[in-house]
């Protein structure tokens, strides 16, 4: 069965800590998105990934294939980094479908 | 990245009307688009996929009669409400499928609220 777990489900930290945010997946995968939701419902991609490590500002995302798992972590955090976190994945059998996890509600208190 | 833009961002309707909301890609060619409904504080469920000049592909419990897809160029979507309940208020979110290889990457829309009274 095709499965995403993210944890943890909430978070809270003090601004200028350094957050991770973790997903795994059940079976094979062809890509794994990062996805960030404000409180206003909008969706934003972050990061599309199927290996290795991507980077973009203070937010770094790691895929271990063999591990069937990812992380999304978030240096020196702020305020409006605060948001519900969400990986999403490309199943092989899937074709063109994302399986999304839960979300990671995030909080970064001043 | 590339651009996804939806209209209306809100509405509100009264019940038994129905209501249009448009998904655009604004930078690229989408012929994939997909419709999601997101209810409060849940994850976000696939509705439908839209290819772009064919029928759309809806999931499991999804009534197609209700949730009325067109994908008539490759720039847009539309997504029709028909005699909305209000049920059906939830938060509907389209995203564009840049390039044509199975898993390229998703640019997702603002969102639409739609509220039914």
């Amino acid at each position: 069965k095709n499965e995403v777990e993210q944890s943890p489900q909430n978070l809270t930290a003090q601004e200028g800590e350094f957050i991770t945010i973790n997903c795994s997946y059940s079976v094979g995968i062809s890509a794994l998105h990062w996805l960030q939701q404000h409180p206003g419902g909008g969706i934003v991609s972050l990061f599309m990934l199927s290996s290795g490590k991507k980077k973009h500002g203070r937010l770094i995302a790691t895929i271990n294939i063999q591990e069937k798992h990812s992380s999304l972590h978030i240096t020196a955090s702020h305020p409006r980094d605060s948001a519900v976190y969400i990986c999403a994945v490309y199943f092989m059998d899937s074709n063109y479908q994302l399986i999304w996890g839960a979300g990671t509600k995030l909080i970064i208190k001043p | 990245g590339a651009v996804v833009s939806q209209h209306p961002s809100w509405v509100i309707c009264k019940s038994g009307t129905s209501v249009k909301i448009e998904c655009r890609s604004l930078d690229f060619q989408a012929t994939t688009m997909f419709w999601y409904r997101q209810f409060p504080k849940q994850s976000l469920m696939l509705m439908a996929t839209s290819n772009e000049g064919s029928k759309a592909t809806y999931e499991q419990g999804v009534e197609k009669d209700k949730f009325l897809i067109n994908h008539a160029s490759l720039t847009l979507s539309t997504l029709t409400v028909t005699s909305a309940h209000p049920e059906d208020s939830s938060f509907y979110i389209c995203s564009a499928l840049e390039g044509a290889s199975s898993y390229n990457e998703q640019f997702f829309g603002p969102g639409t609220r739609l509220t039914v009274l």
